[in-house]
């Protein structure tokens, strides 16, 4: 059972460059969320989804996108990378539906934009 | 705005001794607060939930109490072991949403 796996794990962009960091969950969960890390701010949420078809902003969504593919797939998006965006993210699952369930975590993509 | 706060500094603990890490908020009345587990390179690992009418939730060496008129929550690890070193973050749930707003995070280090 393979949880919540993100890829790459590691990137590193030139400023200005594009990419997609991908999240796939098995668990037929229903919430799906993308967090960026940063040393001495813990766990900032970028974007959410309830469910498939629907996204929502977090704390922190500028710069980003995100496209809730199907329930299993919940990517974002970096259209012009910045060197503020470098960062270790996150994608979590839940089963959602506001029952306060716990989040599933991927092992993190660790991004560095030059 | 919402605020999380966790101790910035590692908390430091001798091996079979009682940790004690602190969750204060500001700014939100949540409805559930969680609390997750992180190791060095890995993503949080789920530990414990308590709800906002409930005092206080064990599990096994862990315990985690909720005042909602201090705006606080305590997480207790007894006994503590090296294993038990690690990152541990607290984190804040609403009613009618899945969002949860995280801390920065508190480091224990436990030495034989």
């Amino acid at each position: 059972n393979a949880g919540v796996t993100q890829t790459p794990k590691f990137q590193v962009l030139k400023t200005g460059q594009s990419m997609t960091l991908q999240c796939a969950q098995d668990m037929n969960h229903n919430s799906m969320y993308w967090y960026r890390q940063d040393p001495g701010m813990g766990l900032r949420l970028i974007y959410y989804s309830a469910s498939e078809g629907t996204t929502d902003k977090g704390e922190v969504p500028n710069g980003y996108n995100v496209s809730r593919l199907n329930k299993r797939e919940f990517s974002l998006r970096l259209e012009s990378a910045a060197p503020s965006q470098t960062s270790v993210y996150f994608c979590a699952s839940s089963e959602g539906s506001s029952g306060s369930g716990e989040l599933f975590f991927g092992e993190g993509s660790r991004l560095t934009v030059l | 705005s919402q605020k999380i706060e966790q101790n910035s500094e590692a908390l430091n603990i001798q091996e079979g001794k009682t940790a004690t890490l602190t969750c204060n908020y500001t700014n939100y009345s949540p409805a559930y607060l969680q609390w997750y587990r992180q190791d060095p390179g890995r993503g949080p690992v789920f530990l414990l939930l308590i709800r906002e009418n409930e005092k206080e939730k064990r599990k096994e060496r862990l315990k985690v109490t909720f005042d909602t008129t201090l705006k606080q929550s305590l997480f207790h690890i007894t006994a503590s072991q090296p294993a038990d070193s690690a990152t541990y973050l607290c984190a804040l749930g609403g009613y009618n949403t899945d969002k949860l707003i995280f801390g920065t995070g508190t480091r224990l280090q436990v030495f034989p």
